[in-house]
């Protein structure tokens, strides 16, 4: 089955600066890995995805990158402000046309705090 | 409340005992899926269904049971058969569609009940 990676752990980063997550998958077939954000006591909510197809994608101050070859992606958020603080889980799953729902391998999680 | 309801948010039980955790989700959803949440172990799937009466087990099924006799709602049952029941467990509810669809196959979470084993 699939596993999925995250490092690291905690990270810790100044108001403004930037903050990089990342997670390595082990199944080459896998082609979506969406990111899910969990505030403290809250649901965890999805913030962005990538399918397999493209390298990048970006929404304002958030950024996913692929790398199919090494099996890799990773969260990039820009500018990041104290409500960025929260945990955050990769996830990585092999969604096949035609074959319903899926299960999708999440990542131990990210515990960011962002220091004002 | 997001359109995916749990209840009770908190509970707590003897040993050897059995007890039902509610889901029920008004999104129109055909997948459901339970998951445990422990500290720093990320999210684990219990037991997912696609359809009304069936279901498939995840990762760690063993000492819990499903049903889903209705489209809206997904009952987890854990039992005394659980050796670790303390945890916080998560309902999801997802539509099912084409991959590379915007929005098909996205996870819609409940807010969660939190099980404590005294």
């Amino acid at each position: 089955g699939e596993n999925v990676e995250q490092h690291p752990s905690t990270l810790s980063v100044q108001e403004g600066d930037s903050a990089v997550i990342k997670c390595t998958y082990s199944d080459s077939a896998s082609n979506y890995f969406p990111w899910y954000k969990q505030e403290l006591g809250k649901r965890p909510q999805l913030i962005i995805d990538i399918r397999s197809n493209v390298g990048e994608k970006k929404d304002q101050r958030i950024a996913v990158t692929l790398n199919k070859t090494a099996k890799h992606f990773s969260l990039h958020i820009t500018e990041t402000q104290p409500e960025d603080s929260a945990v955050y889980f990769c996830a990585a799953s092999n969604q096949r046309s035609g074959a319903g729902s899926y299960q999708l391998t999440f990542g131990k999680g990210t515990k960011l705090s962002v220091i004002p | 409340d997001g359109g995916i309801t749990q209840s009770p948010k908190y509970l707590f039980r003897k040993e050897g005992q059995n007890v039902t955790l509610s889901c029920e989700q008004n999104l129109n959803h055909d997948a459901m899926y339970w998951y445990r949440q422990d500290p720093g172990q990320g999210l684990r799937l219990i037991y997912y269904s696609q359809i009304v009466n069936d279901f498939q087990k995840g990762d760690i099924a063993e000492g819990y049971s499903v049903s889903r006799e209705k489209k809206e709602s997904f009952p987890l049952t854990v039992t005394s058969a659980q050796k670790n029941p303390t945890a916080f467990y998560l309902c999801a509810s997802s539509s099912i569609g084409e991959p590379f669809n915007s929005g098909a196959n996205v996870l819609t979470f409940g807010a969660g009940s939190r099980l404590t084993v005294l």
